[in-house]
């Protein structure tokens, strides 16, 4: 679990707030992953970088912004949040591939996010 | 629709004995199946990653199988411990990976 950190690992902010999430892989690999997971449903993914490009964003609502400054760090801000965006959000990293590929997804602890 | 359903959702068994946990799915194209243990406030773990043409696979006390004809797998918990309470996460790889909702496992003493 050390392989991927996650910073904070609890937030409760309000609706008007700008935060953000940070993540850090120490694996040397060049994907990295942004995950939503809310009580009783599937983990859903929000976006995918490879080698510090977006290469995929399934439809989230602008209010979530991801940066990826290099292939180690992956950031994901925040601002003018919904009480329903409340969730564990997951960061995972993995050797650079599509979302389906084989290589193993390595899981951070993730930020248990509540919006007041 | 491609979809991974589990069962049961929740578990609940004595220390020491074994269980089953079930994973049924309607994914296509199909790449691989994983198996992922989540431990409450953690990220998730991977245990097993099953391709095509692998019908078993283990990891010390956790064995996975796969049936690719009939599009099941199962995840085989032996001899359980009380460590083992967690949410254990079935995922299809295809052009996307598909998650379970998971089963959530209680192991009591």
């Amino acid at each position: 679990e050390t392989g991927v950190t996650q910073t904070p690992r609890h937030l409760v902010m309000g609706m008007t707030n700008k935060k953000s999430l940070k993540c850090e892989q120490h694996l040397g690999h060049n994907a990295m992953y942004w995950y939503k997971q809310s009580a009783k449903k599937p983990l859903e993914l929000m976006f995918v970088y490879n080698f510090k490009e977006q290469t995929e964003n399934n439809s989230v609502p602008s209010r979530f912004s991801p940066e990826c400054p290099n292939s180690s760090h992956l950031f994901l801000h925040l601002h003018t949040l919904q009480p329903e965006d409340s969730a564990l959000y997951l960061c995972a990293s993995s050797q650079a591939g599509t979302e389906g590929s084989p290589y193993e997804q390595y899981f951070g602890p993730g930020t248990r996010l509540t919006v007041t | 629709k491609n979809q991974v359903e589990q069962s049961p959702q929740s578990l609940i068994i004595l220390e020491g004995k074994n269980c089953t946990l079930q994973c049924n799915y309607t994914v296509s194209p199909f790449s691989n199946l994983r198996w992922y243990k989540q431990d409450t406030g953690r990220g998730p773990v991977s245990l097993t990653i099953m391709t095509f043409s692998e019908n078993t696979k283990s990891n010390g006390r956790y064995t996975a199988t796969l049936d690719a004809d009939t599009k099941q797998s199962s995840l085989h918990i032996t001899a359980s411990q009380l460590s083992d309470s967690a949410s254990y996460i079935c995922v299809v790889s295809s052009d996307k990976l598909i998650f379970g909702t998971g089963t959530r496992l209680q192991v009591f003493p």
